[in-house]
């Protein structure tokens, strides 16, 4: 598709829940990212896929958390048991993952857990 | 460690003044450096990047960035607020800079701008 692709882009679920967010990046970019951004705080990085190499998964917060990239393209990230400060908006970027090329962002998913 | 530091969490300016949002960095390679703006409820755009060029980029929507080496700055300015540039905006460092073709975003915790009419 043209951009990076978020779906839902609401999520509402009750504390203990297990949620999956996914994310579509542009066609042809190699490199897939997460990151989450809380109320009043900046982007914190989640987990990076470059390719086929093994994911850099050195911002996930807890064993909660976990990430996969399918055929190189779509990722979906779950976390599970969610708890009341997992709630954030969860946001997916994409880049063809060379030189200094920046990185195209989706609109993310807004999370609340209750 | 690589981090961003950008100075002041909210600033404020009227229309047609002159915009200024600061960010500094601190990296042990040549850094990759970027900012970004976020409008409500949107994802983040990419509003101009420094890598390793000129010092001087120019990116869209008016702004420009110099990244001075010697103060570890990549300060972001516009010369006359519009109502529009009203966002929240982030500065970030890709801490491999040069010496690696891919690599995550250290962010900084955003600055948002207010433009009086």
């Amino acid at each position: 598709g043209a951009g990076v692709s978020q779906s839902p882009s609401n999520k509402v679920t009750e504390k203990g829940k297990d949620v999956e967010l996914r994310c579509d990046p542009i066609s042809g970019h190699t490199a897939l990212y997460w990151y989450r951004q809380s109320l009043g705080q900046g982007l914190e990085f989640l987990i990076y896929f470059q390719g086929n190499s093994a994911p850099d998964k050195s911002g996930l917060p807890s064993d909660r958390f976990s990430a996969e990239r399918t055929g190189g393209s779509v990722s979906t990230l779950t976390i599970q048991r969610t708890q009341q400060e997992d709630s954030a908006v969860y946001l997916c970027a994409s880049s063809p993952g060379t030189g200094g090329d920046g990185y195209t962002f989706g609109s993310g998913t807004r999370l609340t857990v209750v | 460690a690589q981090s961003v530091t950008q100075l002041g969490s909210h600033v404020s300016v009227s229309e047609g003044a002159l915009v200024l949002l600061r960010c500094n960095y601190s990296s042990s390679v040549p850094p990759y450096l970027f900012w970004y703006v976020q409008y409500p409820n949107q994802g983040l755009q990419l509003l101009l990047k420094y890598t390793s060029a000129a010092t001087l980029v120019k990116g869209i929507n008016g702004f420009e960035a110099e990244f001075k080496k010697s103060e570890t700055s990549f300060h972001l300015t516009k010369p006359s607020a519009h109502m529009s540039d009203a966002a929240e905006y982030f500065c970030a460092v890709r801490p491999e800079g040069i010496y690696n073709q891919g690599g995550k975003l250290i962010f900084g915790q955003g600055t948002e701008l207010s433009v009086k009419p």
